[in-house]
């Protein structure tokens, strides 16, 4: 069964520290990995989308790795940010072509405390 | 380029009753995605359509159901509302060939 697993469910960190939040997978056949940011009340918002042939992908502050062998991905914060604190949601896309394939994790909710 | 567009963004429903939600998608894009997401089970597909043709379709009961319009606008309906429909919808709009999925802000129904 195609299921995308995150850990922690939650996590508090002191501002201008890193954090780590990882995503496990089993979804097969394996197109793309997707990580979200999702404010409260809002839409997610992209923050990276990773090919079987990516290893790493950055966006500021954000690195997302991938590891397409052990169906594992982290997503690294650096330095974190007040704004940082959201729902941070992995996807993975299964070879298809249409959004009707994404496989969605349950999130990690992250606080960032001053 | 405007975003993703959802109205109305909050809604209170009676149970029994039935709400239309609307969606415009970014201009260009033909793919439009429907998604609830409720705090217990994350966000989960509903349909998508691309070009006024439902091309998947999620495991959700008959009472939702959808439609594209030629501009690429979409409507999703829910019938008969029960209180477990309380959720917020997620629309998201892609371009043709594209991953990349851009999602509205939500509508959040509430029903009592």
């Amino acid at each position: 069964k195609n299921q995308v697993e995150q850990s922690p469910q939650s996590l508090i960190i002191l501002e201008g520290k890193n954090c780590t939040l990882q995503c496990n997978y089993t979804v097969s056949p394996f197109s793309n990995l997707r990580w979200y940011k999702q404010d409260t009340g809002r839409g997610p918002v992209s923050l990276t989308i990773m090919t079987f042939s990516e290893n790493t992908k950055s966006n500021g502050r954000y690195t997302a790795t991938l590891d397409a062998d052990t169906k594992q991905s982290s997503l690294h914060i650096t330095a974190s940010q007040l704004s940082d604190s959201a729902s941070y949601i992995c996807v993975v896309s299964a070879i298809g072509g249409s959004q009707g394939n994404l496989i969605f994790g349950k999130g990690t909710k992250l606080s960032v405390k001053p | 380029k405007a975003g993703v567009t959802q109205t109305p963004r909050y809604l209170i429903k009676t149970r029994g009753q039935q709400v239309t939600l609307s969606c415009s998608p970014i201009s260009g894009h033909r793919s439009v995605s429907w998604y609830q997401q409720t705090p217990g089970q994350g966000l989960q597909f509903l349909f998508e359509y691309f070009s006024e043709t439902q091309r998947n379709k999620g495991n959700f009961p008959g009472r939702f159901s959808g439609r594209q319009f030629s501009n690429s606008r979409s409507e999703m309906n829910v019938s008969t509302l029960e209180l477990g429909d309380s959720a917020l919808y997620l629309c998201a709009s892609s371009a043709p060939g594209q991953y990349e999925q851009y999602f509205g802000p939500g509508t959040r129904l509430t029903v009592t």
